[in-house]
């Protein structure tokens, strides 16, 4: 299958540093890419990684390793309003291919 | 650009009824995509469209549901004799290109409940 895997929830302090975690199979691998969903609204996007090394953005960061088929997302100087779902999902094989989901790793950040 | 929008954002109706939402995607986006997603899941792809061209369906999608894009641009999703499993958001995204590096853009998506 094209599991993709990612720890079901976390919770960290605010102004702290998160590592979100993300591994699926490597057959196939054509790009990753990490959402974030706050409760009832849609997912938007954070970040794409499809060549190994870390992406940075502000306060967030994105790791790629294709031959460990691992990606974390990382996210510096917590704030309250990063509370939200982070959806890791992957693209296979071709553009041709929908984005493959994983369940998504909800995050709760508290004072 | 003012985004993805998709209609109604809520919906409820009762076992075995037909229910039709709409997505009106990002203008120039010539590629559509549903999804489900329920409670403390990611989305699961049903279905997309390339202009009006349906090029591929999920094989856990079930012949009460169709969907179509008819001028490649707004689509619709019908569900006939809906079920209680039915119950999820429904979300529809859009793309410009086939890339694999495109990403998608979603919308607020639409609520489902089959009571």
């Amino acid at each position: 299958g094209q599991n993709i895997d990612q720890p079901t929830e976390m919770t960290a302090t605010e102004g702290a540093i998160v590592q979100i975690n993300c591994t699926y199979q490597t057959s196939g691998f054509n790009g990753l890419f990490w959402y974030q969903q706050h409760a009832g609204e849609a997912p938007t996007f954070l970040s794409y990684n499809v060549l190994d090394g870390l992406e940075e953005k502000g306060r967030f960061s994105s790791f790629l390793s294709r031959s460990k088929g691992y990606s974390y997302l990382l996210l510096k100087e917590l704030q309250m309003k990063d509370s939200a779902s982070y959806l890791c999902a992957v693209r296979f094989y071709s553009g041709n291919t929908p984005l493959v989901f994983g369940k998504g790793t909800r995050l709760s950040v508290i004072a | 650009d003012t985004g993805v929008s998709q209609n109604p954002r809520h919906k409820i109706t009762k076992r075995g009824q037909n229910v039709t939402f709409r997505c009106d995607p990002i203008s120039e986006h010539n590629r559509l995509y549903w999804y489900r997603q329920t409670l403390g899941q990611g989305p699961e792809f049903l279905t997309y469209f390339q202009n009006e061209a349906q090029l591929e369906k999920s094989r856990l999608l079930s012949d009460r549901f169709s969907a179509e894009r008819p001028k490649g641009s707004f689509s619709t999703l019908e569900i006939q004799r809906t079920e209680q499993g039915d119950s999820a958001m429904y979300l529809c995204a859009s793309s410009r290109v086939q890339a694999a590096s495109e990403k998608l853009f979603f919308g607020s998506g639409t609520q489902l409940s089959v009571l």
